[in-house]
């Protein structure tokens, strides 16, 4: 079973608008981490969260994590066209971070 | 440095073929990890591995072996491939641990496996 479910699963926005991901998930965690797919590739590492942080900052990324309602959101901010991709949240209940289990993806696709 | 490689990128095979993916990475990363990916179900973890000759199983594991007997290379085999075997697989690699960034996994590009 997935242990992250992400929302929306499909995201259309404009170039220089914001856009938000939201994923949810089950079980305890250790850190909570957002990946991109572009089309026809390997998924690369955005930003990592622990369970003890709230919210986190990398250049036009933001996520926050609250492990109260067990929910994560992913925001980019000024999004570009080059943004278009997958976005995983992936969680690590493992007890040497081995083991991810990743949400469905939300597609984001920005407009030019 | 090269990163994670996998060989081949496309293969197609016939219903109980067997085949071997390969999976190299040169970041001396002791974890590593088989995850396959089919439409509108995210990734989900085949079979992994903590360091040399030791693995685990993840969620699906059925149907796939696996062994590594070296810190670089992680291959990964299909006893007698079936058509719900057709997928996308991923391997991924990362240094292990739970502090200082040690969990960030390093993705290959993928190999696409069509079983007919």
């Amino acid at each position: 079973s997935q242990q992250g479910e992400e929302d929306p699963q499909a995201l259309s926005i404009q170039e220089g608008e914001n856009a938000t991901m939201n994923c949810s998930y089950k079980t305890s965690i250790n850190n909570l981490q957002w990946y991109r797919q572009n089309s026809g590739r390997g998924l690369v590492h955005l930003i990592l969260i622990r369970s003890n942080e709230r919210e986190k900052h990398s250049g036009r990324l933001r996520v926050t994590l609250d492990t109260s309602k067990k929910s994560s959101s992913l925001l980019i901010t000024a999004s570009r066209a080059a943004d278009t991709a997958s976005y995983f949240c992936a969680t690590d209940v493992g007890t040497s971070g081995s083991r991810l289990t990743f949400g469905e993806g939300t597609q984001l696709t920005v407009n030019p | 440095n090269a990163g994670v490689t996998q060989t081949p990128k496309f293969q197609v095979l016939k219903t109980g073929q067997s085949m071997t993916l390969q999976c190299a990475q040169d970041m001396n990363h002791e974890y590593m990890s088989w995850y396959r990916q089919d439409p509108g179900m995210g990734l989900r973890l085949i079979h992994y591995s903590v360091g040399a000759g030791i693995t685990d199983q993840g969620e699906v594991p059925n149907g796939y072996n696996v062994s590594r007997s070296t810190t670089e290379d992680f291959p990964l085999r299909l006893l007698s491939a079936a058509p719900s075997q057709t997928s996308v697989y991923f391997c991924a690699s990362s240094y292990g641990g739970l502090a200082g960034g040690r969990e960030t996994q390093y993705f290959g590009p993928g190999t696409r496996l069509l079983v007919l």
